[in-house]
């Protein structure tokens, strides 16, 4: 199906695993977001990637690893979780035109016990 | 100060109202600027996005702008129960998007 796809769309996992949530897009957009999303603080960006092998930082990238290798796919790693990092985790992809804006997948849900 | 700010809410207006959603944002480079409704549980959906000055209309739908004020607004006409959701405000500026913490709307049938 066509789209932007998230998995897994849960998780829990301890605190000190590694983590890679996995997505996927159809579109062919160029940009690609990693947000989360927590009650309080709404939607703060960990990672974006312009194009294949173009990563860079956003707001809150600590804890974070990224990396895209196809234009298709944009795996987030939380290298040793924390309970800190659980959340609400969503994927997001735009065209190379910025301003038509985001589209997101449907967030995977992390718990870090 | 957050780039992009909105009233938290909670917003109740009757249905067939005109829902009155307001936003500001605070870096004069931001260029285009999106409003997203996120119903609980799910994913944010792009409703709008505004990138010149003035009202652009779609569907019952009007996003307004004003740079000099550096205010978005987003007014729903004939409002529906289907559309009581969280609506964020989204600004582009470079190549990051900066969000507020969205608007709870309810709309009471």
């Amino acid at each position: 199906d066509a789209g932007i796809t998230q998995s897994p769309r849960y998780k829990i996992t301890e605190t000190g695993r590694q983590v890679t949530l996995m997505c996927h897009q159809t579109w062919s957009h160029s940009y690609m977001f990693w947000y989360r999303q927590d009650l309080g603080h709404g939607l703060r960006l960990i990672y974006y990637s312009a194009a294949a092998d173009i990563t860079d930082k956003g707001e809150v990238p600590d804890g974070y690893v990224v990396s895209r290798s196809k234009t298709e796919n944009f795996p987030l790693t939380l290298e040793s979780a924390t309970r800190s990092q659980t959340s609400v985790y969503f994927c997001a992809s735009s065209e190379y035109r910025r301003a038509l804006g985001q589209y997101f997948g449907p967030g995977t849900r992390l718990t870090v016990t | 100060q957050k780039e992009v700010e909105q009233n938290s809410g909670p917003l109740s207006v009757p249905e067939g109202a005109i829902a009155s959603l307001n936003c500001t944002y605070s870096d004069r480079g931001s260029q285009s600027f999106f409003w997203y409704r996120q119903y609980s549980g799910k994913s944010p959906e792009l409703i709008m996005f505004i990138y010149s000055n003035g009202d652009k209309e779609d569907g019952r739908f009007t996003a307004q702008l004003n740079k000099a004020s550096q205010y978005v607004s987003l007014l729903i006409r004939d409002s529906q129960p289907s559309d009581s959701a969280t609506y964020l405000c989204a600004a582009n500026t470079g190549n990051q998007f900066y969000f507020g913490t969205g608007t709870s709307l309810t709309v009471i049938p």
